[in-house]
């Protein structure tokens, strides 16, 4: 499995834009890039998937580069219901979804 | 859609006593499941996996056990809980969406060993 790594913290303000950035270099060639947020005393909640270029949903968008060693998430407008830790995985589709989630970033949003 | 129920969520255990956390999932069949664990400040820890009714894995070593008697029950358990078991339990399907590795969790259940 891909190991990954990102910053343990960010801190913002509401309304702004905020790009985590999560490094994997040793990134297989089937594995997807899964992005998870987690709020305290939750689970954690799957907020968008990729496996290149860039993807976007209602909630974010995720940025790959060609060489797929590194990935983006970027939050649109952050408000305070944001802060939350932000997770990046790397794994393939096949078999058992035996997921790996490093310490993620905390992300705190400030009025 | 799927719903995974876990009870208790809270429960304070002192050390040397057994340990049971059950997780029901309602909505799918024959479901993939999964045990997790969260320690404070860290990141989750996947404890056991099950593709059937008696079908587990473990993926590391510890203090803890797993069954699964039902399609759509999965239970943690432990005989003598130590301290180190303190944690956030998480019990998790597959989402069954498109996306690959899209898992859906239950509330969890936060233990404390005194």
């Amino acid at each position: 499995l891909a190991k990954t790594t990102q910053p343990i913290s960010m801190d913002s303000y509401e309304g702004q834009e905020v790009n985590i950035t999560c490094s994997h270099n040793n990134i297989a060639t089937n594995d997807y890039i899964t992005w998870y947020q987690q709020f305290p005393s939750q689970g954690p909640r799957f907020i968008i998937q990729g496996y290149k270029t860039k993807v976007t949903n209602e909630v974010a968008s995720l940025f790959i580069p060609a060489d797929r060693k590194s990935s983006t998430l970027s939050l649109p407008r952050v408000s305070l219901s944001d802060t939350a830790v932000y997770y990046c995985l790397v794994g393939d589709r096949g078999g058992f979804q035996k997921l790996v989630f490093g310490t993620g970033t905390r992300l705190l949003v400030s009025p | 859609s799927q719903t995974i129920h876990q009870w208790p969520a809270t429960l304070v255990q002192p050390v040397g006593s057994p340990l049971s956390l059950e997780c029901t999932v309602e909505g799918t069949s024959n479901p993939n499941l999964y045990w997790y664990r969260q320690a404070a400040g860290r990141g989750l820890q996947l404890l056991f996996y099950s593709v059937g009714i008696g079908q587990i894995s473990s993926e590391v070593p510890q203090n803890l056990s797993a069954s699964r008697p039902q399609d759509r029950q999965f239970i943690l358990s432990s005989k003598k809980l130590l301290l180190s078991d303190s944690g956030f339990y998480l019990c998790a399907t597959e989402a069954g969406g498109l996306s690959y590795n899209e898992q859906f969790f239950g509330p969890g259940t936060r233990l404390t060993v005194l």
